[in-house]
């Protein structure tokens, strides 16, 4: 059973474009999490997905964040007209409801 | 809002010597979970407490959950180098999502 999958590991962008960052959760998980982590800091939530809908999204930035968990496919994170300060560690974790969460090896984010 | 603290934010330890980190809510928390992140690595599942006073050990590590169920502990006996990395608790807000505290940041000097 493979873990969270999370790609690309780094992403490089520049400031305006967009970023997408794809998250497979674990088989059989239909709960998504990402998590936002800046470097010595701790992991600040950002929205919580069950297939095809939005739980919980009060973590993300109103403009320019989205996140979707589609029926088929992985979970997208898309960051529109990025900036200096989107720099970070894009953490994705699922879990099949209660109880622990795997998280995928993270996405890091480097706006020039 | 809901807000995890976490004391020491940084801890630096000689090889062979105990840590405690601890985590407190300004909320009675229905559970509490510890997560360990090695550096450059991502969280791992450590231990789920969920009852009042709960007591619960792996190996060197014990964990507790304070009787008000407002405050959770991690004991690290005779750390080892392994043990490097950053020990995060995280509380669940709601029903099923996690707030993370600050986290400690464990250096252990060999």
């Amino acid at each position: 059973n493979a873990g969270v999958m999370q790609n690309p590991r780094h992403l490089v962008r520049r400031r305006g474009q967009e970023a997408r960052l794809r998250c497979s959760p674990m088989k059989g998980h239909s709960h998504v999490y990402w998590y936002r982590q800046l470097p010595e800091e701790g992991l600040k939530f950002m929205v919580y997905l069950q297939k095809e809908n939005i739980i919980d999204e009060s973590g993300m930035p109103k403009e320019r964040f989205s996140a979707e968990f589609p029926k088929e496919g992985p979970s997208i994170l898309r960051i529109q007209q990025v900036v200096r300060g989107d720099s970070a560690a894009y953490f994705c974790a699922s879990s099949p409801g209660e109880g622990e969460l795997f998280f995928g090896s993270g996405t890091q984010l480097s706006v020039l | 809002g809901q807000q995890v603290m976490q004391i020491p934010q940084y801890q630096h330890v000689q090889e062979g010597e105990d840590f405690t980190t601890y985590c407190n809510s300004s909320t009675t928390l229905s559970n509490i979970q510890w997560y360990k992140q090695r550096p450059g690595g991502h969280p791992v599942f450590l231990i789920q407490l969920v009852k009042s006073g709960e007591v619960k050990k792996q190996k060197r590590l014990t964990f507790q959950f304070g009787e008000a169920k407002k405050n959770s502990s991690l004991h690290i006996t005779a750390t080892q180098t392994t043990d490097v990395g950053t020990y995060f608790c995280a509380e669940l807000s709601g029903t099923y999502k996690y707030i993370f505290g600050t986290g400690t940041r464990l250096k252990v000097l060999a």
